[in-house]
């Protein structure tokens, strides 16, 4: 049963554009939701999160948008630059519980 | 500087053997987790551990155990009944109640079976 899904194995993008991940979730309960990001060989690396309190967050180049209703969040990344390809995974937790991750999207951005 | 280490990084199993993924963190972090990446599959979580001396198994536990005696130190063994250990291993641990529920990361440990 996979609670978070990642419908994109993969995204590529040119440098400068908007990159779009967007992941869906399917347990009612989960109330934090996180962005990762990791290169190859690493650990992945915390990048942004949102509350379910609220519909969206932003941190610089990177946004995430949550729509509860549709069980749906999305992290933008504007502009996207050639360092910011990597894997970025999503994951969320149900009250402080362990995080449940989605099965990742590897985005390339071309120069 | 504070951080998760994981050692080796890379390591090489025959097959029946068992093997221990060492796990160390100087964060003061409360819970420590094991995660194993393959390909297209995510982060599947295989053990973790909210305070010493206690444990739960995750999605993926058989073939594998754990041991948390001290709460820096949270070892890995992958036994010879896990059926298919090649993968990417991730050690991860944060503060409990922790604000924001993330989770820092080790470098990982790259386990193949030759």
């Amino acid at each position: 049963d996979q609670q978070v899904k990642q419908n994109s194995p993969s995204l590529s993008v040119q440098e400068g554009r908007i990159s779009i991940l967007n992941c869906d979730y399917t347990n009612s309960m989960f109330d934090y939701f996180l962005w990762y990001k990791k290169y190859p060989a690493e650990g992945p690396t915390f990048l942004i999160s949102i509350s379910s309190i609220k519909d969206k967050n932003e941190d610089g180049r990177f946004t995430v948008f949550l729509n509860k209703s549709a069980k749906h969040l999305s992290l933008h990344i504007v502009p996207s630059q050639p360092g910011d390809s990597a894997v970025y995974f999503c994951a969320a937790s149900d009250r402080g519980s362990r995080l449940t991750f989605g099965e990742g999207t590897q985005l390339t951005v071309n120069p | 500087d504070g951080g998760i280490t994981q050692s080796p990084k890379y390591l090489f199993r025959k097959e029946g053997q068992n093997v221990t993924l060492s796990c160390e963190q100087n964060l003061n972090h409360d819970a420590m987790y094991w995660y194993r990446q393959d390909p297209g599959q995510g982060l599947r979580l295989i053990y973790y551990s909210q305070i010493v001396n206690d444990f739960q198994k995750g999605d993926i536990a058989e073939g594998y155990s754990v041991s948390r005696e001290k709460k820096e130190s949270f070892p890995l063994t992958v036994t010879s009944a896990q059926k298919n250990p090649t993968a990417f291993y991730l050690c991860a641990s944060r503060i409990l109640p922790g604000a924001s529920y993330g989770y820092t990361f080790g470098s990982g440990t790259r386990l193949t079976v030759v």
